[in-house]
């Protein structure tokens, strides 16, 4: 089976950074996504990670460790709109994703 | 509006009947996808086609089945409802099966069964 633990929650504050971790032990691995999933909503993609190092995107980056098996989303000068559930994904060795349970994010004023 | 629609919204179905979960796409993307979503586990793969004509199990598929007659469409079918199967269903397509390949979901059928 896949083995990919990620925190079930965190609380930080509006204009901070949050960083995400995600460990993970798949058969194979090809690719890492991050997915953000407001509540009662569908997950929205964010980025995807195949190569070791830091992926940045606005104020969100991606970073990955495959010797490690290890992956971390970055959220920087946090916002309100940015409380939500963030899920690592893994591609494995039948290029199908196998998810985290997601990290609920929330961010206080 | 380009992307992935899901029917019903929502669902409260009593054991024992039959409900087919509609999902159509017009991205003309080539690989489709059912995941069910329950607190604490995250989003397992139910089923999923790679292209249209084919199907393939995912990680939990007892219970449902699906076809992909044409391109759009991916209906996932629940032949006899059991309380278990009480979750948050979510369809996904991507334009190719590969690793690469980002999924794109659907709204989501929140689906009771009692």
């Amino acid at each position: 089976g896949q083995n990919i633990d990620q925190p079930t929650e965190m609380t930080a504050t509006e204009g901070a950074i949050v960083q995400i971790n995600c460990t993970y032990q798949t058969s194979g691995f090809n690719g890492l996504f991050w997915y953000q999933q407001h509540a009662g909503e569908a997950p929205t993609f964010l980025s995807y990670n195949v190569l070791d190092g830091l992926e940045e995107k606005g104020r969100f980056s991606s970073f990955l460790s495959r010797s490690k098996g290890y992956s971390y989303l970055l959220l920087k000068e946090l916002q309100m709109k940015d409380s939500a559930s963030y899920l690592c994904a893994v591609v494995t060795n039948d290029y199908k994703l196998s998810f985290g349970a997601g990290t609920t994010v929330t961010v206080r004023a | 509006i380009a992307g992935i629609t899901q029917a019903p919204t929502s669902q409260i179905l009593a054991a024992g009947r039959r409900m087919t979960l509609r999902c159509t796409q017009d991205m003309r993307h080539n690989a489709m996808y059912w995941y069910r979503q329950d607190l604490g586990l995250g989003l397992r793969l139910i089923h999923y086609s790679n292209t249209a004509g084919t199907t393939g199990k995912g990680e939990v598929p007892d219970g449902y089945s699906v076809s992909r007659a044409n391109t759009d469409d991916f209906p996932l079918t629940l032949a006899s409802a059991v309380p278990s199967q009480t979750s948050v269903y979510f369809c996904a397509s991507s334009e190719g099966a590969g690793g690469a390949d980002t999924q794109y979901f659907g709204p989501g059928t929140r689906l009771t069964v009692l």
